[in-house]
């Protein structure tokens, strides 16, 4: 499976645009980017997810370079709200099985 | 429809005590996943279960084990208990294995063990 990784932490003003990045460099052709927030103490919240294609939801934008070795998720307009971790995942079957590795993750902190 | 739910939502036991974490899948889905969180570890995959069988499994000692029923609902079992086993343990289903799937997460199980 492919690793990411990504900045510890990250602040935004809020109202701006704020910009995530991942590296997965050692992706493969049929892995999926995933990215996912956890708010302190719930459970992971899918975002957003793409191929190769940028990728454009009601939450977010993911954004992935053409030679997919690193995304951008991009949160147009940050609230307090969107303070949280964020992980950036990459989903593979592994001989048909799901096997779905998560990094540490971006600590986003929106700032008033 | 009905979100991903775990119960219980906190637990706690002492050492060398065995637990059991249940998970009832959204309706439909047939894949459930489990994952341990701690603050210095971040998320770690600890098994997957499809159609009642174990897919894969993470780097965890033989004292982490899970079943899947036929009805999908999941449950997890550590025994003797550790004080390293102190987390939130997740899991997170789905309605395949496809690749191009999101994982729905619930709420988890806070374990805490004395």
């Amino acid at each position: 499976d492919a690793k990411t990784t990504q900045p510890p932490s990250m602040d935004c003003a809020e109202g701006r645009a704020a910009n995530l990045p991942c590296n997965h460099s050692t992706i493969s052709g049929n892995e999926y980017v995933y990215w996912y927030r956890q708010i302190h103490s719930q459970g992971p919240q899918y975002i957003i997810h793409g191929l190769k294609n940028n990728e454009t939801n009601e939450m977010a934008s993911l954004i992935i370079t053409e030679d997919r070795k690193s995304s951008t998720l991009i949160l147009p307009h940050a609230t307090l709200r969107d303070t949280a971790v964020y992980y950036c995942i990459v989903r593979s079957n592994s001989g048909g099985y799901q096997k779905v590795t998560f990094g540490i993750g971006t600590k986003l902190q929106v700032i008033p | 429809k009905a979100g991903v739910t775990q119960t219980p939502r906190y637990l706690i036991k002492t050492r060398g005590q065995q637990v059991t974490l249940s998970c009832s899948p959204i309706s439909g889905h047939r894949s459930v996943s489990w994952y341990q969180q701690t603050p210095g570890q971040g998320l770690q995959f600890l098994f997957e279960y499809f159609s009642e069988t174990q897919r894969n499994k993470g780097n965890f000692p033989g004292r982490f084990s899970g079943r899947q029923f036929s009805n999908s609902r999941s449950e997890m079992n550590v025994s003797t208990l550790e004080l390293g086993d102190s987390a939130l343990y997740l899991c997170a289903s789905s309605p395949w294995q496809a690749t191009n799937e999101k994982l729905f997460f619930g709420s988890g199980t806070q374990l805490s063990v004395l």
